[in-house]
């Protein structure tokens, strides 16, 4: 069966840090881009960042541009986030999805960021 | 950055019905654009992508059509299941962009 499974959210400080984990299996893996899409409470859908099969090219929406980085680790089937000086903005249900299509997703994890 | 708006925002609509959901770019995609449902707690669904092409398991009243930069998702007979939330998305160009949903109701 083809899984992502997301783990690593939880309550932060602002200023604060956390990393993000995805678990893929069920595929290859490495033949594939892989994304995070996050969504604040009551909100849509916002694309965070993607990631190339060899991590070569990476890509990242403007408002984490500088503060978040996205990695991978072919060899774990693996896909990170890891989040740095997080805003209460960047409060949301993290996914991670699969290739340009997005036809795989995890069932997410919880960021908040509260003091 | 590209922007998607989809029309309409919410819809009542009954089992049976045939129903589309339109979803505009800011700029010509050509045919990079998806189609995804979400039910309440739930991630996401892919149905389309490619604007017309079905997603493996999708049921074959899910229907997209479209290029460039207007797009529909037409169900063709609505069922209890498919009362959910639907977003376009395309990935055309950076950012990828997702419109900001319609929300399909029970009349």
């Amino acid at each position: 069966e083809v899984q992502l499974v997301e783990s690593g959210g939880g309550l932060v400080q602002p200023g604060g840090s956390l990393r993000l984990s995805c678990a893929a299996s069920g595929f290859t893996f490495s033949t594939y881009w892989m994304n995070w899409v996050r969504q604040a409470p009551g909100k849509g859908l916002e694309w965070v960042a993607n990631i190339k099969q060899d991590g070569s090219e990476k890509y990242y929406v403007d408002s984490v541009k500088g503060r978040f980085t996205i990695s991978r680790d072919n060899a774990r089937s693996s896909l990170y986030l890891q989040m740095n000086s997080l805003r209460a903005e960047d409060t949301a249900v993290y996914y991670c999805a699969k290739n340009f299509a997005f036809d795989i997703w995890g069932q997410g994890t919880v960021v908040t960021v509260s003091s | 950055d590209i922007q998607m708006t989809q029309s309409p925002s919410s819809l009542f609509a009954s089992v049976g019905d045939r129903v589309t959901i339109t979803c505009r770019a800011s700029q010509g995609i050509s045919n990079y654009l998806a189609w995804f449902q979400q039910k309440p707690g739930k991630a996401p669904k892919s149905l389309i992508y490619a604007a017309s092409s079905l997603q493996s398991g999708v049921p074959s009243r899910f229907s997209g059509s479209g290029s460039g930069t207007d797009f529909t998702l037409t169900i063709s007979s609505l069922q209890p299941e498919d009362f959910a939330t639907y977003y376009c998305q395309q990935y055309s160009s950076y950012p990828i962009t997702f419109g900001q949903g319609t929300r399909l109701e029970i009349k």
